[in-house]
C-alpha cells in the first residue's frame, strides 16, 4: 500500500528553466509535506516544508505548493542550476503518527 | 564536524553473521530513526527513538534490534543476516518530529549479504 507516489522516475531540464517535481498522496489526514535531495552516496537533505494549513511556501528558487484537495505537492525550482541535479524525495507525515513516509524519488538532471 | 555519523560506511557480510551499525548525532535532537533504502528506492521507516525510548517500531523482523544508550546515539544489531537484508540503512534525528526542519540523515551504510 504505497501511501506516497511519485510519478515521474526522472526529469531533464535546461540550465535557467523551471524544474516541477509532483507528489501524489492517498491519505487526507497527513498534516505535514517535506520535500529533500538526495546526491549519490550520501543521506537525504532537508529541503523545504509546508503545512496543511498552507498552500504555498517559499524559500529562495524553491517554492512547494499544496493542493489538499487532490492531495497533492509539488516542487518548484527556478532557475534550475546544474547543482540541482540530485534525486528528489517528498515525504508526507501525520503529527499523531510521528514519522514521516517517503517517496520513491525523482531523478532531476539539469543541463548546461 | 558530522551533524549524523554512521560507522562504518560499507559492510559485506555472510549470510548467517550478525552485525551492528552505529549512529551518532551531535546536533542535540532528541529523536533519531533507522531507515531503510531497499533497491527499488524506496526509504522505508524501521524504528523512531525519542529520548532513549522507542517510539515506532514498524513490521521489520525481531532480528533487527535498535538500541539507543542516550540520546545522541541509536546503534543497529542484525542478527542472522539474509541476502534480502541487502540494502542502504540509513539513521536520521530530529528536533521532534521534524516538522520545520525535516530530518538530518546520515549518509548511510551500504549492507551487501553474500
Amino acid at each position: 500500500d504505497q501511501q506516497v507516489k511519485q510519478n515521474s522516475p526522472s526529469l531533464s531540464v535546461q540550465e535557467g528553466r523551471i524544474s516541477i517535481l509532483n507528489c501524489d498522496y492517498t491519505n487526507s489526514m497527513f498534516d505535514y509535506f517535506l520535500w529533500y535531495k538526495k546526491y549519490p552516496a550520501e543521506g537525504p537533505t532537508f529541503l523545504i516544508s509546508i503545512s496543511s494549513i498552507k498552500d504555498k511556501n517559499e524559500d529562495g528558487r524553491f517554492t512547494v505548493f499544496l493542493n489538499k484537495s487532490a492531495k497533492h505537492l509539488s516542487l518548484h525550482i527556478v532557475p534550475s542550476q546544474p547543482g540541482d541535479s540530485a534525486v528528489y524525495f517528498c515525504a508526507v507525515a501525520n503529527t499523531n503518527a510521528g514519522k514521516s513516509t517517503f517517496g520513491d524519488g525523482t531523478t532531476l538532471t539539469v543541463k548546461p | 564536524d558530522t551533524a549524523v555519523s554512521q560507522t562504518p560506511k560499507y559492510l559485506v557480510t555472510q549470510m548467517g553473521n550478525d552485525k551492528s551499525i552505529k549512529c551518532e548525532q551531535n546536533l542535540g535532537h532528541d529523536t533519531m530513526y533507522w531507515y531503510k533504502q531497499d533497491s527499488k528506492k524506496f526509504l522505508k521507516i524501521m524504528f523512531s527513538y525519542n529520548n532513549k525510548e522507542l517510539i515506532i517500531n514498524e513490521t521489520v523482523p525481531n532480528r533487527f534490534s535498535p538500541k539507543s544508550p542516550d540520546k545522541a546515539h541509536l546503534n543497529l544489531h542484525i542478527n542472522s543476516l539474509e541476502l534480502g537484508d541487502s540494502a542502504v540503512y540509513f539513521c536520521a534525528s530530529s528536533r521532534g518530529q521534524g516538522r520545520n526542519y525535516g530530518y538530518t540523515f546520515g549518509s548511510g551504510t551500504r549492507l551487501t549479504v553474500v
